[in-house]
């Protein structure tokens, strides 16, 4: 079935640091990836999506691109900001498309 | 504010009881979902419901179980509770069932989660 694979933290940056997080998924046909973020104290929610290859998903400055060949949609951020520190989730349906599977969370800490 | 409400927000209870966790879903959204997130299991998807009917199922104990009721807020019912199930509880709601092929998959949007933890 499908699954996720994400890189294991804390990753700790300081501010306007270049940041990249690695998904890499296994998947049958070409789903919607998307990365979810869990600030401190609160539920998920949305950072970004791509439904198809080659889409570049992005919001808040974070950027994600679908590539099929390398089956990875790492997390970018050219310059983090403190209020970045969060933790952050890869994710992609199930291959019955009924559910979605999440990665086990990169924890990110910036120092100012 | 994601517009999705759980309560309460803490909860501590000894081992061998049962709970009782609310969600009210955003305006309009008629799926339910209910995460657990602990620390070493990471983020667990339990159950989904759709207008009240069960949709998906994760990896959900059968002490556990869940209902959604007809003006669509959910309750997470734990029961027999053991140390192990203390751990932080999310739920989420969409607005369709938001999984089938070609549908594609709605957007979540997660409560703040209820803290659980069991003496």
């Amino acid at each position: 079935g499908n699954s996720v694979t994400q890189m294991e933290g804390p990753v700790t940056l300081s501010e306007e640091a270049f940041l990249t997080i690695n998904c890499t998924y296994t998947a049958t046909g070409y789903p919607s990836l998307f990365w979810y973020v869990q600030y401190p104290g609160e539920g998920l929610q949305l950072l970004l999506k791509a439904t198809k290859a080659d889409d570049k998903g992005s919001n808040k400055g974070f950027e994600a691109t679908y590539r099929k060949e390398t089956t990875s949609f790492h997390l970018e951020k050219g310059s983090v900001q403190v209020s970045d520190s969060a933790v952050y989730f890869c994710a992609l349906p199930a291959g019955n498309n009924r559910k979605l599977i999440w990665g086990l969370g990169t924890s990110l800490a910036v120092n100012p | 504010d994601s517009g999705v409400t759980q309560t309460p927000k803490h909860l501590i209870t000894a081992t061998g009881q049962r709970v009782t966790l609310r969600c009210s879903p955003r305006s309009g959204d008629l799926s339910v979902y209910w995460y657990q997130q602990s620390l070493d299991q990471g983020l667990q998807f339990l159950i989904q419901y759709y207008n009240g009917e069960e949709r998906a199922k994760g990896n959900i104990l059968e002490r556990f179980s869940a209902q959604q009721f007809p003006d669509l807020h959910s309750e997470l019912n734990l029961s027999s509770l053991e140390l192990g199930d203390s751990a932080l509880y999310f739920c989420a709601s969409s607005v369709g069932w938001g999984m089938l092929a070609g549908e594609g998959l709605h957007e979540q949007f997660f409560g703040p989660g209820t803290r659980l933890t069991v003496l």
